[in-house]
């Protein structure tokens, strides 16, 4: 089956540069994906992640180790929009669902 | 805006009440994808319909169902309701299945389901 697991809570100040870890264990794997989600709205796609590396899009960026289970965002010149939660999800083996994390809450301060 | 509309945005009902909530994809979307948001669980998968069949089930209840129709709207039926059904009900599109596409999701705004 899969697990993930990501911490509950961070936070942060404006101008700053934070990452977000994520680590995963799962039978089969069909990429990694990274969803914001501001408080009471819908989830948003930020990015994909198959094959080991950095994806840079912008002032977000997500890696990706297949090796080690693990995956990163990494936010820089933080935003008080930023404030959020932020989503690890791997669809299951038969890729016909995606299983989330339970989030990260990024608190951006000035 | 995703694209994915869902009615209606708020509903507030009674235990033991029957809802509906309904669910327009985007367009030529044919997956629908079902989770359950609850403070203490997170986003938590319910059930996926690809053209009309169910795909997959995840953590759904025997008193919820849902189904796709030939215009592609899903609808979630939610019975014998109970408090902690309280939740948000998001549902989401996307072109086809997961597996191996990298075939993001989009969600809709979600309805807040609360039972009193």
């Amino acid at each position: 089956g899969q697990n993930i697991d990501q911490p509950t809570e961070m936070t942060a100040t404006e101008g700053a540069i934070v990452q977000i870890n994520c680590t995963y264990q799962t039978s089969g794997f069909n990429g990694l994906f990274w969803y914001q989600q501001h408080a009471g709205e819908a989830p948003t796609f930020l990015s994909y992640n198959v094959l080991d590396g950095l994806e840079e899009k912008g002032r977000f960026s997500s890696f990706l180790s297949r090796s080690k289970g693990y995956s990163y965002l990494l936010l820089k010149e933080l935003q008080m929009k930023d404030s959020a939660s932020y989503l690890c999800a791997v669809p299951n083996q038969a890729g016909t669902a995606l299983i989330f994390g339970k989030g990260t809450t990024l608190s951006v301060s000035s | 805006d995703s694209g994915v509309t869902q009615t209606p945005k708020h509903l507030i009902t009674a235990t033991g009440q029957r809802v509906t909530l309904r669910c327009s994809p985007r367009s030529g979307d044919l997956s629908v994808y079902w989770y359950q948001q609850s403070l203490d669980q997170g986003l938590q998968f319910l059930i996926h319909y690809y053209n009309g069949e169910e795909r997959a089930k995840g953590n759904i209840l025997e008193r919820f169902s849902a189904q796709q129709f030939p215009d592609l709207h899903s609808e979630l039926n939610l019975s014998s309701l109970e408090l902690g059904d309280s939740a948000l009900y998001f549902c989401a599109s996307s072109v086809d299945s997961l597996g191996g596409g990298g075939r993001e999701q989009f969600f809709g705004p979600g309805t807040r389901l609360t039972v009193l």
